[in-house]
């Protein structure tokens, strides 16, 4: 079965800090795919990033990057000089070709506020 | 851009009310999606579709039924509301309609539909 944990629910920090948002996942497939999504007060879930489970390369896309690290099964997310906009529920979630039921699982979220 | 767009952002049923929940997609989408977001427990799926009239049970499909007619619409129906139904609910659709696609495509969201049962 395919799991994705978020063990932070809420992160508070301010604004110009830099951030981490914890992402570790489980699965047995060895073909997978990491996504991040990023849901703003509006409700909306917006699409931030997929890397496939052959690629470990790290992501760097302005403010934003993303470590994959296949030996601890994580795919953190680092928010660099954040900002009050950044404020949102992230999403990590995984989709694999034996997912169930279920074609992308999410993680809870986490709760990210920004201080002004 | 892809627009996914639900009939309503909040909606206001008593129990045992028939309740509909629509979704449009505009970018031609194989896939189409409805999950429930509820405080603590993330987004879980309730249904999804592949094509036209076609339906997968998520894994929480109990209480719901599904109707896609048109490629663009994906109806999520409620037969008999019940409180424990009052929660957010989010539509989504992706591109592809063999397995590797539908896990590898990104998911395009709609707003979301706020819907309380009282």
């Amino acid at each position: 079965a395919q799991k994705v944990t978020q063990a932070q629910t809420e992160i508070s920090v301010v604004e110009k800090e830099d951030v981490t948002l914890d992402c570790v996942y489980e699965t047995r497939d060895t073909t997978y795919y990491l996504f991040w999504y990023k849901q703003p007060p509006s409700g909306e879930l917006v699409f931030l990033i997929r890397r496939n489970s052959f690629d470990e390369q790290n992501e760097i896309s302005g403010r934003y990057s993303w470590n994959f690290q296949k030996s601890t099964s994580s795919f953190n997310f680092t928010i660099t000089a954040s900002q009050v906009v950044d404020s949102a529920v992230y999403f990590c979630a995984l989709s694999a070709v034996n997912s169930g039921n279920t074609p992308l699982v999410f993680g809870k979220g986490t709760r990210l506020s920004v201080i002004a | 851009d892809v627009k996914v767009t639900q009939s309503s952002r909040y909606l206001v049923k008593r129990t045992g009310e028939k309740v509909f929940l629509e979704c449009v997609q505009d970018m031609d989408h194989e896939n189409m999606f409805w999950y429930r977001q509820d405080p603590g427990l993330g987004l879980r799926l309730i249904y999804f579709s592949y094509d036209v009239k076609m339906k997968e049970k998520g894994d929480i499909p109990e209480g719901y039924s599904v109707s896609r007619e048109k490629k663009e619409r994906f109806s999520l129906i409620l037969e008999s509301a019940s409180t424990n139904q009052t929660s957010m609910y989010l539509c989504a659709s992706s591109l592809g309609t063999s397995g590797a696609f539908l896990i590898y495509n990104e998911q395009f969201f709609g707003p979301g539909t706020r819907l309380t049962v009282l």
